[in-house]
């Protein structure tokens, strides 16, 4: 068992370019969160899965984002028409839950800096 | 939603000093983690402690869920404990996701 694994660990673009994340989980893990960190802040949610389906996306996602987990293995977050204020840190994190016990397990992150 | 307070907000110590961390929640939890984000950004898992104590070398949490507040103890200090601590919750009843603190900031010097 590698971890969970987050490609690219850096990204630069420019406004107006779309971007995408790979996220590969621990491999027996139902559950796939993302979630954005700036700077001095603890992350925030983003999104999640349970095997290949999209239970709940927060409002910080705009349509400009959007994420998959085909076939319930691992996820792509994209983000079309980037904008200086995507600028952040990109974390997945995957977890087994078991009722209401769970561990998230995080990845290195992708930083994303928007120019 | 909830809300998760952390404090201090900064801490530094000299090795070997012990240290205790606190983090406040505005409603009943059915998750509470503690996590240590490294230098390079990796967060690592500390404890899954939604009540009750546990302990794990050098570090030993405890949670008062009937008083909404977590406790994160370390012991002994050492300079690779630097990095930020966060506390994070999902909220009883609630959205199945993790709310995150500011975080403390822990600096252990030589």
């Amino acid at each position: 068992d590698t971890g969970v694994s987050q490609d690219p660990r850096h990204k630069i673009t420019k406004r107006g370019q779309n971007v995408t994340f790979r996220c590969d989980p621990i491999s027996e893990h139902n559950r796939l969160y993302w979630y954005r960190q700036t700077l001095g802040q603890g992350p925030e949610f983003l999104t999640y899965f349970q095997n290949e389906a999209q239970l709940e996306k927060s409002r910080l996602l705009s349509d400009r984002f959007s994420a998959e987990r085909p076939k319930g293995s691992f996820s792509t977050l994209e983000i079309q028409r980037t904008e200086q204020g995507d600028s952040a840190m990109y974390l997945c994190a995957s977890s087994s839950r078991a009722g209401l016990e769970e561990t998230q397990y995080f990845g290195p992150g992708t930083r994303l800096l928007v120019l | 939603g909830i809300q998760v307070e952390q404090s201090p907000p900064d801490l530094i110590l000299q090795e070997g000093a012990n240290s205790t961390l606190r983090c406040n929640f505005s409603d009943s939890v059915n998750n509470l983690q503690w996590f240590h984000q490294n230098p390079w950004g990796q967060l690592i898992n500390l404890f899954y402690i939604p009540s009750g104590t546990k302990q794990n070398g050098r570090l030993s949490a405890t949670t008062v869920a009937t008083e909404r507040y977590s406790l994160l103890y370390i012991s002994s200090s050492q300079t690779t404990d630097s990095g930020v601590y966060f506390c994070a919750v999902e909220q009883q009843g609630g959205s199945e996701k993790l709310v995150f603190g500011k975080g403390t900031k822990l600096t252990v010097n030589p």
